[in-house]
């Protein structure tokens, strides 16, 4: 099956660090387009980074600069490394696999909650 | 702030038929396949239509989408009260870079 699973959400300082995870089962994160959506409290969806099977990385400009996508092969785990955090960054954030022909998302994981808040 | 726009809520009776309507420009949506998803209360977006109008292995025909210019519009026959969600519109914006873009959600309520 298909799944993803993410992980690392939790409450943190304005200024402060978070890494997230998104671990991956029934396909290869290497092989594929891999993505972070982020959806405030009561918001719409978001885009946020994503990371191309070759390497290549993208951010939304509300991020660049500040948060960094990786992944780990050997884990078949994506990650999100934020720092400087700001209280607009309250999010819930979803992990999702993107096609790498055409832009749409599927699947996504259940999503981790990052709070920033003093 | 979304480039891409959406009702902000639409319902109808059980049985009945709902559109949801995506505006966007010839940046996005005029030149960009469209996805839809569904949002069931306190769960994860799911995907339900991608490239206009193809459908996700499992998810019923009662859903299909369209595209027609710079809109595009998903539509759900047959409503259901499991259908009771929040819906978006996604792709492409070629003014941004690697710009994935969402709408901006609709409420679909069954009365």
């Amino acid at each position: 099956e298909v799944q993803l699973v993410e992980s690392g959400g939790g409450l943190v300082q304005p200024g402060g660090s978070l890494r997230l995870s998104c671990a991956a089962s029934g396909f290869t994160v290497s092989s594929n387009y891999m993505s972070w959506v982020r959806q405030a409290p009561g918001k719409g969806l978001e885009w946020v980074s994503v990371i191309y099977s070759g390497g290549s990385t993208y951010y939304a400009d509300s991020v660049k600069g500040r948060f960094t996508i990786s992944r780990d092969n050997s884990k078949n785990t994506l990650y999100l490394q934020m720092n400087s955090l700001r209280a607009e960054d309250t999010a819930v954030y979803y992990c999702a696999r993107r096609d790498s022909r055409e832009h749409w998302f599927d699947p996504w994981g259940q999503g981790t909650l990052v709070t920033v808040s003093s | 702030q979304s480039v891409l726009t959406q009702p902000p809520s639409v319902s109808a009776a059980p049985g009945q038929k709902v559109t949801i309507s995506c505006s966007g420009s010839s940046s996005n949506i005029g030149n960009n396949y469209v996805s839809w998803y569904q949002q069931l209360p306190g769960t994860a977006p799911k995907l339900l239509i991608y490239d206009n109008n193809k459908r996700p292995s499992g998810i019923p025909d009662r859903f299909s989408g369209s595209k027609s210019g710079t809109s595009a519009t998903l539509g759900i026959t047959g409503l259901q009260t499991g259908d009771e969600a929040d819906y978006y519109c996604g792709t492409w914006d070629s003014s941004l870079s690697a710009g994935e873009v969402f709408g901006t959600g609709t409420k679909v309520t069954v009365l």
